[in-house]
């Protein structure tokens, strides 16, 4: 089964503090994204990386920074940590293989990370 | 980009009773993925179907590709089967991101 984790569910952090989100997974998958989920605004992608160094922005870049050095692991950065960046961060990974019909880019969701900023 | 409607938005119903959800997406789609999001925050994966149908259990999907739609069937519901369930799609140009509907919630009554 594929397995993805994240370093916290749940994290409390103050207005201006540099924060780390980390994902990690197990299934030797290329490509990983994270997500930020709001109610009524549903699920948005904020980057993703399809190899190892490489990153490109999602939906809703602004505020936010990643890091990809190992193909498992995946990290999130808020720089400067806001209110309005309060909210539910979820990873996911997934095959970049285009020649498997059965799997490409089915992506798998790590349990989430409830972020409040205050 | 690629707009997705899923309907109803919200759904009661009594336990053991059938329910059909729907997502509607406005292009053609490499990737088409059903979710179900539990009550603690997790995303888990029903079904990946960009096209025909597919079974799981209670569970099933169909996906009509040429005319742009999805149908999720639960059968026999069961108080565990709430949730809000998500239908996702990658569009047409295989960049791979997924864009997601605004999810039906579904809730069962014992």
């Amino acid at each position: 089964d594929v397995k993805v984790t994240q370093s916290s569910r749940y994290l409390v952090k103050r207005t201006g503090e540099k924060v780390f989100l980390e994902c990690v997974q197990d299934m030797d998958h290329e490509n990983m994204f994270w997500y930020r989920q709001d109610p009524g605004l549903g699920l948005r992608l904020i980057y993703f990386s399809y190899d190892v160094k490489m990153k490109e922005k999602g939906d809703i870049p602004e505020g936010y920074s990643v890091s990809r050095e190992k193909k498992e692991r995946f990290s999130l950065i808020l720089e400067s940590a806001s209110t309005n960046q309060t909210s539910m961060y979820l990873c996911a990974s997934s095959l970049n293989d285009r020649t498997d019909p059965i799997s490409y880019n089915e992506q798998f969701f790590g349990p989430g990370t409830r972020l409040t900023v205050l | 980009g690629i707009q997705v409607e899923q309907s109803p938005p919200d759904l009661i119903l009594q336990e053991g009773a059938n329910s059909t959800l729907r997502c509607n997406f406005s292009d053609s789609v490499n990737n088409l993925q059903w979710f179900h999001q539990n009550p603690w925050g997790q995303l888990i994966n029903l079904f990946y179907i960009p096209s025909g149908t597919k079974q799981n259990g209670r569970l099933s999907a169909t996906t009509v590709a040429t005319e742009r739609y999805s149908l999720l069937y639960i059968s026999s519901s069961q108080t565990t089967d709430s949730g809000v369930y998500f239908c996702a799609v990658e569009d047409r140009f295989g960049n791979e991101k997924l864009t997601f509907g605004t999810g039906t919630r579904l809730t069962i009554i014992p």
